[in-house]
């Protein structure tokens, strides 16, 4: 099965704490995972994919295939980093599999 | 360069009825993606279309229909609507569809057009 898990659907940290959001995923072969984030009221964008392995807005997301995890970091959070964040695998059929979420609020 | 439009934004039908949603595309973008979110599923994909053929489908019932026509804007029709339709539906588009020719193609998502069926 093709499956994306994000365990946690509220994250709520201080300005300035690290932040860990996990995403764990079910795929036979080689996978291909994003993060993406919307911002109130704005649309889904791309935050990160694995495979050009860039630093966006201070965000890092390693792909561990032994435990088959893509957890996205941050060392220091912003308050404007308040958002919706959604981990997504790309199926084998070319379409994208998303986790159902984790809201993060970064409180002043 | 102008991002994906869907039509209408909003959109409020009775149960029963039929309702078609539209997407543009980024210029250039010839691969377009139908996925419904919901707070309880999330997002879902519906549908993916390139050259005006759907590409493949994701587990939805046959009430749910889409097309592409040859300027890459795509429709998606529900017929027959029932509550657990209301969702926000979203339209991403692609320059090509997924991985093709071992380049993965980013997918831009539209703002959506929120249906509520009462």
């Amino acid at each position: 099965a093709q499956r994306v898990t994000q365990p946690e659907k509220l994250l709520s940290v201080f300005k300035g704490a690290p932040v860990e959001l996990k995403c764990n995923y079910s795929y036979s072969g080689s996978p291909e995972l994003f993060w993406y984030v919307q911002y109130s009221r704005q649309r889904l964008q791309l935050l990160l994919r694995h495979i050009s392995r860039e630093s966006i807005k201070g965000f890092t997301a390693d792909l561990n295939k032994g435990e088959t995890s893509f957890h996205l970091k941050k060392p220091f959070a912003q308050e404007e980093d308040s958002a919706m964040y959604y981990c997504a695998l790309r199926g084998s059929q070319g379409n994208l599999i998303f986790g159902k979420g984790t809201k993060l609020s970064v409180k002043p | 360069k102008a991002g994906v439009t869907q039509t209408p934004r909003y959109l409020i039908k009775t149960r029963g009825q039929q309702v078609t949603l539209s997407c543009s595309p980024i210029s250039g973008h010839r691969s377009v993606s139908w996925y419904q979110q919901t707070p309880g599923q999330g997002l879902q994909f519906l549908f993916e279309y390139f050259s005006e053929t759907q590409r493949n489908k994701g587990n939805f019932p046959g009430r749910f229909s889409g097309r592409q026509f040859s300027n890459s804007r795509s429709e998606m029709n529900v017929s027959t609507l029932e509550l657990g339709d209301s969702a926000l539906y979203l339209c991403a588009s692609s320059f090509l569809p997924g991985t093709s020719g071992g380049t993965s193609y980013e997918q831009y998502f539209g703002p959506g057009t929120r249906l509520t069926v009462t």
